[in-house]
């Protein structure tokens, strides 16, 4: 299977405590991005990146929340000092790069803050 | 940046015919997506539409109209697996998608 893969597909974690996810795109795809998704919203967009470089942030990303790419492959996204307002579904998504702009999302990653 | 709007649930007749619509007001607009998305799965690409007009995939199609702002998801010959939440989102200048709420469309016998 060669789509988009996360990992772990569930984590639970205590208040306070830090927690990192890892996405690997489809081999090909120079875009990577991540988003959160609660119950009943659509996905919200956090941040993403062309090849190694994050050129988008959205205001979502407080600064307890980090992500790198740093080979342009597999990105991981950290969320540091988690607070029960984090519990979520973190999607990975990535997508040629090329124009339009098909993302092909992974199963994600559900966060839940105790 | 955009804003989507789309109804929050919909609910049809296996077999029948049904439309999703979507409207949006954006800033830089480059098209936009229609996802699938079952619950506790990831949306999956539907389709992309960024001209005016209708595109048919199979038992699905979308239509854009820009001037209007206005799009839509049609559905035929409903089955029972197509209840899930169907996602608008509008590519901006940068191509980032930005998505609806959904519209959670269930499918009864």
């Amino acid at each position: 299977d060669t789509g988009v893969s996360q990992n772990p597909r569930h984590k639970i974690t205590k208040r306070g405590q830090n927690v990192t996810f890892r996405c690997d795109p489809i081999s090909e795809h120079n875009r990577l991005y991540w988003y959160r998704q609660t119950l009943g919203q659509g996905p919200e967009f956090l941040t993403y990146f062309q090849n190694e470089a994050q050129l988008e942030k959205s205001r979502l990303l407080s600064d307890r929340f980090s992500a790198e790419r740093p080979k342009g492959s597999f990105s991981t996204l950290e969320i540091q000092r988690t607070e029960q307002g984090d519990s979520a579904m973190y999607l990975c998504a990535s997508s040629l790069g090329t124009g339009q702009e098909t993302q092909y999302f992974g199963p994600g990653t559900r966060l839940l803050v105790l | 940046g955009q804003n989507i709007d789309q109804p929050t649930e919909m609910t049809a007749t296996e077999g029948a015919i049904v439309q999703i619509n979507c409207t949006y007001q954006t800033s830089g607009f480059n098209g936009l997506f229609w996802y699938q998305q079952h619950a506790g799965e990831a949306p999956t690409f539907l389709s992309y539409n960024v001209l005016d007009g209708l595109e048919e995939k199979g038992r699905f199609s979308s239509f854009l109209s820009r001037s209007k702002g206005y799009s839509y998801l049609l559905l035929k010959e409903l089955q029972m697996k197509d209840s899930a939440s169907y996602l608008c989102a509008g590519a901006g200048g940068s191509y980032i998608p930005t998505f609806g709420r959904g519209t959670s469309l269930i499918v009864h016998p």
